[in-house]
């Protein structure tokens, strides 16, 4: 079945960087965007990119430019967001998410809680 | 950017009634480019609606979504219990992609 798994959860000191996978199953890894979704704890949903695996293009909300990096690895169908420079409110529950070419999100996986805290 | 506000905050039903969730956004959705996702607590967002109207897979047909342009409304016919979840509206006409704060619906 389709599906994500994202690595495990992480706990971090500020000013350092965190790296999250996610690995897809169950699809055609390069015929679907991979987006990264954080949720910080009790509030909404925050977008912050997608990247596109079969070409390695990336978007990033312009509020994580210069801090997120998205990558893939084709070879072993997963994609990694890497947010470095960590401050205390990049505490929250990061989600990876797949889409189409319209970027609603259809398959979700249970997320990563990353902590950041001296 | 494009902003979202969803209304009520909370709303506060029976199982059996009639649920009418709302998304305003600060300007126009390009091609009614908007989803609806529920979250229940502790669990990761699902894909309710998308294209404003249509169905996601496996989604029971109590669960509709109708709007264009700037509103948007997600109704749910006849709550059942496992419907009692937060619900958010999200933009993907526009990057960066948006969602509104959600709307949570509790058993009155």
């Amino acid at each position: 079945q389709v599906q994500l798994v994202q690595s495990g959860a992480e706990v971090k000191k500020p000013g350092a960087s965190v790296k999250v996978s996610c690995k897809a199953s169950g699809y055609i890894f390069t015929g679907y965007y991979i987006h990264w979704v954080r949720q910080a704890p009790g509030q909404g949903l925050e977008w912050m990119g997608w990247i596109n695996p079969n070409s390695g293009d990336t978007s990033y909300a312009q509020k994580f430019q210069g801090r997120v990096t998205m990558t893939r690895d084709m070879s072993i169908t997963t994609a990694y967001m890497e947010l470095s420079s960590l401050r205390s409110d990049d505490t929250a529950m990061y989600y990876c998410a797949r889409s189409g070419y319209f970027y609603y999100m259809d398959v979700w996986d249970k997320g990563t809680t990353v902590t950041v805290s001296s | 950017e494009i902003v979202l506000t969803q209304s009520p905050g909370t709303l506060s039903l029976s199982p059996g009634e009639r649920a009418t969730l709302s998304c305003r956004a600060s300007q126009s959705v390009s091609s009614s480019n908007l989803a609806w996702y529920q979250q229940i607590p502790g669990q990761a967002p699902r894909l309710l609606i998308y294209g404003a109207s249509s169905r996601a897979t496996g989604i029971p047909d109590r669960f509709s979504g109708s709007g264009s342009g700037t509103d948007f409304t997600l109704t749910i016919s006849r709550l059942e219990p496992e419907d009692f979840a937060v619900y958010y509206c999200q933009q993907y006409g526009s990057s960066p992609y948006t969602f509104g704060q959600g709307t949570k619906l509790e058993i009155k």
